[in-house]
Protein backbone atom coordinates (compact mmCIF):
# COMPACT_ATOMS: atom_id res chain seq x y z
CA UNK A 1 0.00 0.00 0.00
CA UNK A 2 1.66 3.24 -1.05
CA UNK A 3 2.17 5.66 1.73
CA UNK A 4 3.27 9.55 2.04
CA UNK A 5 3.60 10.79 5.17
CA UNK A 6 3.64 14.25 6.92
CA UNK A 7 5.79 14.81 10.16
CA UNK A 8 2.87 16.74 11.61
CA UNK A 9 -0.79 17.59 11.10
CA UNK A 10 -1.08 20.16 12.68
CA UNK A 11 1.32 22.57 13.93
CA UNK A 12 1.37 26.15 15.75
CA UNK A 13 4.31 29.13 15.14
CA UNK A 14 4.97 31.85 15.75
CA UNK A 15 5.70 35.28 13.12
CA UNK A 16 9.11 34.84 12.22
CA UNK A 17 10.04 31.33 13.50
CA UNK A 18 11.61 29.28 10.90
CA UNK A 19 9.26 26.58 10.09
CA UNK A 20 9.92 22.91 8.93
CA UNK A 21 7.45 20.71 6.78
CA UNK A 22 8.38 16.90 6.50
CA UNK A 23 7.40 14.43 3.67
CA UNK A 24 8.60 10.71 3.44
CA UNK A 25 7.42 8.20 0.84
CA UNK A 26 8.00 4.49 0.80
CA UNK A 27 7.05 4.24 -2.78
CA UNK A 28 10.57 5.08 -4.35
CA UNK A 29 9.09 7.98 -6.30
CA UNK A 30 11.55 10.46 -8.25
CA UNK A 31 8.97 12.71 -8.31
CA UNK A 32 8.30 14.69 -5.22
CA UNK A 33 5.39 18.40 -4.58
CA UNK A 34 4.69 20.46 -2.03
CA UNK A 35 0.96 22.15 -2.59
CA UNK A 36 -1.12 24.72 -0.49
CA UNK A 37 -4.43 24.71 0.10
CA UNK A 38 -6.28 28.15 0.42
CA UNK A 39 -10.81 27.91 0.52
CA UNK A 40 -11.51 29.42 -2.90
CA UNK A 41 -7.95 29.02 -4.35
CA UNK A 42 -7.63 25.47 -4.60
CA UNK A 43 -3.94 23.53 -4.53
CA UNK A 44 -1.19 26.15 -5.61
CA UNK A 45 2.09 24.13 -6.68
CA UNK A 46 5.12 25.78 -4.14
CA UNK A 47 8.28 23.81 -5.22
CA UNK A 48 8.76 20.30 -6.36
CA UNK A 49 11.60 18.19 -7.22
CA UNK A 50 12.11 15.38 -10.29
CA UNK A 51 15.71 13.77 -8.71
CA UNK A 52 17.51 13.86 -5.58
CA UNK A 53 19.03 17.56 -4.80
CA UNK A 54 16.84 18.99 -7.85
CA UNK A 55 14.45 21.21 -7.38
CA UNK A 56 12.01 23.53 -9.62
CA UNK A 57 9.93 26.67 -8.40
CA UNK A 58 6.15 25.65 -8.59
CA UNK A 59 3.66 28.95 -9.27
CA UNK A 60 4.12 30.25 -5.33
CA UNK A 61 7.82 30.05 -4.39
CA UNK A 62 8.07 33.35 -2.61
CA UNK A 63 8.78 33.05 1.02
CA UNK A 64 9.90 29.13 0.67
CA UNK A 65 12.77 26.85 0.50
CA UNK A 66 13.15 23.06 -0.09
CA UNK A 67 15.70 20.55 0.37
CA UNK A 68 15.71 17.08 -1.01
CA UNK A 69 18.94 14.80 0.27
CA UNK A 70 17.59 10.91 0.01
CA UNK A 71 14.89 10.30 -2.44
CA UNK A 72 12.16 9.15 -0.47
CA UNK A 73 12.37 12.63 1.51
CA UNK A 74 11.24 16.47 0.34
CA UNK A 75 11.58 19.39 3.29
CA UNK A 76 9.30 22.42 3.10
CA UNK A 77 11.20 25.43 4.73
CA UNK A 78 9.72 28.41 5.79
CA UNK A 79 12.47 30.74 6.51
CA UNK A 80 10.89 33.48 8.56
CA UNK A 81 7.28 32.35 9.13
CA UNK A 82 4.43 34.85 8.63
CA UNK A 83 0.76 35.26 9.14
CA UNK A 84 0.10 34.86 5.08
CA UNK A 85 1.68 31.41 5.38
CA UNK A 86 -1.03 30.17 7.49
CA UNK A 87 -2.39 27.01 5.30
CA UNK A 88 -3.04 23.37 4.67
CA UNK A 89 0.25 22.19 3.46
CA UNK A 90 0.17 18.95 1.26
CA UNK A 91 2.99 17.20 0.03
CA UNK A 92 2.95 14.53 -2.77
CA UNK A 93 5.00 12.31 -4.80
CA UNK A 94 4.67 10.29 -8.18
CA UNK A 95 6.82 8.49 -10.91
CA UNK A 96 8.14 9.96 -14.02
CA UNK A 97 7.40 9.70 -17.29
CA UNK A 98 5.94 11.07 -19.96
CA UNK A 99 2.40 9.68 -19.82
CA UNK A 100 0.56 11.09 -16.13
CA UNK A 101 1.18 9.44 -12.99
CA UNK A 102 -0.65 9.69 -10.33
CA UNK A 103 0.60 11.66 -7.53
CA UNK A 104 -0.41 10.26 -4.09
CA UNK A 105 -0.92 12.96 -1.83
CA UNK A 106 -0.21 12.73 2.13
CA UNK A 107 -2.63 13.75 4.84
CA UNK A 108 -1.67 17.02 5.29
CA UNK A 109 0.03 19.78 7.68
CA UNK A 110 -2.24 22.43 8.79
CA UNK A 111 0.20 25.68 10.05
CA UNK A 112 -1.31 28.20 11.76
CA UNK A 113 1.42 31.25 11.77
CA UNK A 114 0.01 33.82 14.85
CA UNK B 1 -4.52 34.33 -13.39
CA UNK B 2 -6.13 31.71 -12.71
CA UNK B 3 -5.23 28.67 -15.90
CA UNK B 4 -7.96 26.37 -14.18
CA UNK B 5 -11.54 27.37 -13.01
CA UNK B 6 -14.19 25.38 -11.24
CA UNK B 7 -17.17 28.23 -11.16
CA UNK B 8 -19.49 26.26 -8.87
CA UNK B 9 -18.08 26.16 -5.64
CA UNK B 10 -20.76 23.71 -4.29
CA UNK B 11 -23.43 21.22 -5.85
CA UNK B 12 -26.38 19.44 -4.18
CA UNK B 13 -27.51 16.32 -5.74
CA UNK B 14 -30.21 13.49 -5.09
CA UNK B 15 -28.58 9.86 -4.36
CA UNK B 16 -29.18 7.69 -7.60
CA UNK B 17 -29.14 10.92 -9.89
CA UNK B 18 -26.34 11.77 -11.96
CA UNK B 19 -23.37 14.36 -10.86
CA UNK B 20 -21.69 16.72 -13.24
CA UNK B 21 -19.05 18.42 -11.93
CA UNK B 22 -17.53 21.49 -14.47
CA UNK B 23 -13.92 22.89 -15.34
CA UNK B 24 -12.81 25.38 -17.79
CA UNK B 25 -8.86 25.99 -18.69
CA UNK B 26 -7.19 28.57 -20.54
CA UNK B 27 -3.41 27.04 -21.73
CA UNK B 28 -3.80 24.92 -24.82
CA UNK B 29 -0.72 22.99 -23.53
CA UNK B 30 -1.76 21.02 -21.33
CA UNK B 31 -1.59 17.35 -22.21
CA UNK B 32 -3.43 15.81 -19.51
CA UNK B 33 -6.87 16.58 -17.02
CA UNK B 34 -7.41 14.66 -14.25
CA UNK B 35 -10.17 14.81 -11.62
CA UNK B 36 -9.48 14.46 -7.81
CA UNK B 37 -11.84 13.80 -4.83
CA UNK B 38 -10.55 15.06 -1.33
CA UNK B 39 -12.22 14.05 2.42
CA UNK B 40 -12.11 16.22 5.37
CA UNK B 41 -8.46 15.45 6.83
CA UNK B 42 -7.18 13.48 4.05
CA UNK B 43 -5.23 14.30 1.62
CA UNK B 44 -6.46 13.66 -2.16
CA UNK B 45 -6.75 10.86 -3.59
CA UNK B 46 -6.78 10.57 -7.86
CA UNK B 47 -9.96 9.55 -9.20
CA UNK B 48 -9.50 9.62 -13.38
CA UNK B 49 -7.86 11.60 -16.08
CA UNK B 50 -8.29 12.23 -19.87
CA UNK B 51 -5.19 13.07 -22.35
CA UNK B 52 -5.69 15.76 -24.72
CA UNK B 53 -6.13 13.34 -27.42
CA UNK B 54 -9.08 11.85 -26.15
CA UNK B 55 -12.27 13.81 -25.80
CA UNK B 56 -14.35 10.81 -23.43
CA UNK B 57 -12.91 8.41 -20.52
CA UNK B 58 -14.91 6.01 -18.35
CA UNK B 59 -13.96 4.09 -15.83
CA UNK B 60 -17.22 2.62 -13.63
CA UNK B 61 -19.61 5.21 -12.85
CA UNK B 62 -17.31 7.79 -13.70
CA UNK B 63 -16.85 9.49 -16.78
CA UNK B 64 -14.52 12.23 -17.52
CA UNK B 65 -15.86 14.65 -20.86
CA UNK B 66 -13.14 16.84 -22.79
CA UNK B 67 -14.27 19.69 -25.10
CA UNK B 68 -10.78 20.74 -26.50
CA UNK B 69 -12.67 23.77 -28.63
CA UNK B 70 -14.47 25.13 -25.97
CA UNK B 71 -11.24 24.50 -23.18
CA UNK B 72 -14.22 22.55 -20.99
CA UNK B 73 -13.83 19.34 -19.20
CA UNK B 74 -16.73 17.87 -17.11
CA UNK B 75 -17.29 14.72 -14.42
CA UNK B 76 -19.98 12.71 -14.71
CA UNK B 77 -20.78 11.00 -11.62
CA UNK B 78 -24.32 8.24 -12.44
CA UNK B 79 -25.74 6.86 -10.00
CA UNK B 80 -24.25 9.37 -7.24
CA UNK B 81 -24.19 7.72 -4.07
CA UNK B 82 -23.58 9.00 -0.62
CA UNK B 83 -19.97 8.26 -0.33
CA UNK B 84 -19.48 10.68 -3.53
CA UNK B 85 -19.84 13.45 -0.88
CA UNK B 86 -16.35 14.82 -0.88
CA UNK B 87 -14.38 18.00 -2.72
CA UNK B 88 -13.82 17.58 -6.21
CA UNK B 89 -10.45 19.08 -8.05
CA UNK B 90 -10.14 19.87 -11.82
CA UNK B 91 -6.52 19.74 -12.51
CA UNK B 92 -4.65 20.37 -15.92
CA UNK B 93 -1.25 18.98 -16.48
CA UNK B 94 2.26 20.20 -18.02
CA UNK B 95 5.62 18.27 -18.44
CA UNK B 96 8.64 19.61 -16.75
CA UNK B 97 11.48 18.18 -16.33
CA UNK B 98 9.97 14.64 -16.74
CA UNK B 99 7.62 15.71 -13.62
CA UNK B 100 3.85 16.39 -14.55
CA UNK B 101 3.22 19.37 -13.12
CA UNK B 102 -0.39 19.87 -11.98
CA UNK B 103 -2.71 23.18 -11.74
CA UNK B 104 -5.55 22.77 -9.84
CA UNK B 105 -8.89 24.50 -10.16
CA UNK B 106 -10.38 25.95 -6.79
CA UNK B 107 -12.26 22.73 -6.10
CA UNK B 108 -16.36 21.85 -6.07
CA UNK B 109 -18.00 20.69 -2.99
CA UNK B 110 -20.20 17.27 -3.78
CA UNK B 111 -22.71 17.06 -1.38
CA UNK B 112 -24.80 13.65 -2.18
CA UNK B 113 -28.24 13.98 -0.23
CA UNK B 114 -30.33 10.41 0.36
Amino acid sequence: DVKVTQSSRYLVKRTGEKVFLECVQDMDHENMFWYRQDPGLGLRLIYFSYDVKMKEKGDIPEGYSVSREKKERFSLILESASTNQTSMYLCASSLPGLAYNEQFFGPGTRLTVL
Amino acid sequence: DQQVKQNSPSLSVQEGRISILNCDYTNSMFDYFLWYKKYPAEGPTFLISISSIKDKNEDGRFTVFLNKSAKHLSLHIVPSQPGDSAVYFCAASAQVQGAQKLVFGQGTRLTINP
